[in-house]
């Protein structure tokens, strides 16, 4: 089956901790976004990619960090300098061009402070 | 800066009405207007994507409106019933998707 998988599913940060989201996708997509989703608002974009070994901020980057080592994988680090983690977390692919395809989502990863 | 406002938050419709989902954006300048749904705890399914040469897009129940002068875009959801609840999201595309805080539907059996 073709799709994207995050995980873990939830995830639960301590004070200081950096923690780090993966996301996965099997659907030969070029392009791949981080948002995140708070109660009563849209997305937001964190990074997004075009391509391998290349990144670029969205919206709100600050707090966070990314890696495209690979066309599957752009894993999401979210940092102590994050102040407000707690969130639901959602990562899309597209085959390429950030607004004029559809992007396709994974189920989410719900991040936590303890 | 495209804001994107979806009014209203929440709609409760008995079984069988038809389904009127609003979405405003407030710079014409985008390629397509996509919509989303979104069941509680999961991630979004792409229902419609309406490039901004097309006035409108049809799939099954669903039909959406592009009006890119006036900044609008309308969800038709014909004969609904309890499997259309969920929240539904619309998003404005330039360079990027800009996304609206969306409208929970209950369909009620």
């Amino acid at each position: 089956d073709g799709g994207i998988t995050q995980s873990p599913k939830y995830l639960f940060r301590k004070e200081g901790q950096n923690v780090t989201l993966s996301c996965e996708q099997n659907l030969n997509h070029d392009a791949m976004y981080w948002y995140r989703q708070d109660p009563g608002q849209g997305l937001r974009l964190i990074y997004y990619s075009q391509i391998v070994n290349d990144f670029q901020k969205g919206d709100i980057a600050e707090g966070y960090s990314v890696s495209r080592e690979k066309k599957e994988s752009f894993p999401l680090t979210v940092t102590s300098a994050q102040k407000n983690p707690t969130a639901f977390y959602l990562c899309a692919s597209s085959i390429g061009g950030q607004g004029q395809n559809i992007q396709y989502f994974g189920a989410g990863t719900r991040l936590s402070v303890l | 800066k495209q804001e994107v406002t979806q009014i209203p938050a929440a709609l409760s419709v008995p079984e069988g009405e038809n389904l009127v989902l609003n979405c405003s954006f407030t710079d014409s300048a985008i390629y397509n207007l996509q919509w989303f749904r979104q069941d509680p705890g999961k991630g979004l399914t792409s229902l419609l994507l309406i490039q901004s040469s097309q006035r409108e897009q049809t799939s099954g129940r669903l039909n959406a409106s592009l009006d890119k002068s006036s900044g609008r875009s309308t969800l038709y959801i014909a004969a609904s019933q309890p499997g259309d609840s969920a929240t539904y999201l619309c998003a404005a595309s330039d360079y990027k998707l800009s996304f609206g805080a969306g409208t929970t539907v209950t369909v009620r059996a």
